[in-house]
């Protein structure tokens, strides 16, 4: 089944405690992409990745770090984690730039505490 | 800078009657445009998207939406709903060519069905 798997799915942490969120996509996509939710917000762009080795701020990098060594993974990195940090995370893919069908991931629900 | 509004933070709508849920972009030219749906504790799932050509589209769950250029608009349809329908909708703004600059959402609408 194509899809995009995050883990974990629900984190509890503490300020300062360096923690990574994974993402991985079995459909050999180019483009990677990490997005945030927050209530009356809606979804903002994080990072993305248009393939290996190339990455690229979005909206809101600040405090936020990622990595794209394999095509099939794209993990958000927080190095110091803080409590406005608290969020809803949702990784995505599509295939390349011209194609925006992307598949999300089901999200990584994280309290910073 | 592009940008997407969705008037509506909550819409109220009894079982079986019709729907539609309003987007309103902000773009240079034609963009790209989606719906996306979030069921709770759900991912984004893509409804339909509009590119070019036909500016009424069809898509998944018996949903459409219309392109209107001149309103800069891009509605979203049902003529009946049903109670699986209660979620969270998204309207979603991309720029064509692709690129660098992903999607940009609207802060969403949550849709309440009531039997």
């Amino acid at each position: 089944e194509a899809q995009v798997t995050q883990n974990p799915r629900y984190l509890i942490t503490v300020t300062g405690k360096k923690l990574t969120v994974t993402c991985s996509q079995n459909m050999n996509h180019e483009y990677m992409s990490w997005y945030r939710q927050d209530p009356g917000l809606g979804l903002r762009q994080i990072y993305y990745s248009m393939n290996v080795e190339v990455t690229d701020k979005g909206d809101v990098p600040e405090g936020y770090k990622v990595s794209r060594k394999e095509k099939r993974n794209f993990p958000l990195i927080l190095e110091s984690p803080s409590p406005n940090q608290t969020s809803l995370y949702f990784c995505a893919s599509k295939q390349d730039r011209d194609n925006y069908g992307y598949t999300f991931g089901s999200g990584t629900r994280l309290t910073v505490v | 800078a592009q940008s997407v509004t969705q008037p509506d933070i909550h819409i109220t709508v009894s079982e079986g009657a019709s729907l539609e849920l309003r987007c309103n972009y902000s773009y240079g030219a034609t963009p790209y445009l989606f719906w996306y749906v979030q069921s709770p504790g759900q991912g984004l799932q893509l409804l339909l998207k509009y590119f070019s050509g036909d500016t009424l589209v069809q898509g998944i769950k018996g949903f459409e939406a219309e392109f209107k250029r001149s309103q800069s608009s891009f509605n979203l349809r049902k003529p009946s709903v049903h109670w699986s329908d209660a979620a969270e909708y998204f309207c979603a703004v991309g720029s064509p060519g692709g690129g660098a600059d992903g999607l940009t959402f609207g802060k969403g609408t949550h849709l309440i069905i009531q039997p």
